[in-house]
């Protein structure tokens, strides 16, 4: 089961940021929390991660609370593009794990013009 | 730089019958993982190959088998098809499976059983 918990949907203003949240109250200290986000007929798109600190590229900023029970993704000015499924992720970090991703039901994301 | 290539995009298959998918890696990729998505079920961990063995599985049946190559490319194998396999199956690599290296995924192969 996945160890995450998102809103269903969420709908946002064409411009205005885009602010994501994600419970993981049950993560441990060597997991990390991964976003993806899947518009429709296409594979996952990676977005972004990390472990304990704030994280910011190209697309979006990462933020993390100092528990590291949550975490919120945003997407600074929100367009037309950005309607997809957003999936939040807690990730083991061990070599035995691997790569294995355990996938809930994600946020349905809709942008607005 | 190329992404993760899958093929083929779209596959029409009979049940009983047997299927293999193939995926080539973003290069320099060594972990390779697969991935089954449906309406249903969501997006399913299947398997991960890492230099040519599988180093974790999910809970699927052994119908479902997967191989990897010297070269990271990998397929994967569904047997004695069922209506039930009807689905998105997704590829994704990334450099060794570590946890904080993203993998990328592919576009999929769509599977329709009739």
């Amino acid at each position: 089961d996945a160890k995450t918990t998102q809103p269903t949907s969420m709908d946002c203003a064409e411009g205005r940021a885009a602010n994501l949240p994600c419970n993981h109250s049950t993560i441990s200290g060597n997991e990390y929390v991964y976003w993806y986000r899947q518009i429709h007929s296409q594979g996952p798109q990676y977005i972004i991660h990390g472990l304990k600190n704030n994280e910011t590229n190209e697309m979006a900023s990462l933020i993390i609370t100092e528990d590291r029970k949550s975490s919120t993704l945003i997407l600074p000015h929100a367009t037309l593009r950005d309607t997809a499924v957003y999936y939040c992720i807690v990730r083991v970090a061990s070599w035995e794990y691997g790569n294995k991703l355990v996938f809930g039901a994600g946020t349905i994301l809709r942008v607005k013009s | 730089k190329a992404g993760v290539t899958q093929t083929p995009r779209y596959l029409i298959k009979t049940r009983g019958q047997q299927v293999t998918l193939s995926c080539s890696p973003i290069s320099g990729h060594r972990s390779v993982s697969w991935y089954q998505q449906t309406p249903g079920q969501g997006l399913q961990f299947l398997f991960e190959y890492f230099s040519e063995t599988q180093r974790n599985k999910g809970n699927f049946p052994g119908r479902f088998s997967g191989r990897q190559f010297s070269n990271s490319r990998s397929e994967m194998n569904v047997s004695t098809l069922e209506l039930g396999d009807s689905a998105l199956y997704l590829c994704a690599s990334s450099l060794q499976g570590l946890g904080n290296q993203p993998q990328h995924f592919g576009d999929g192969t769509r599977l329709s059983i009739l």
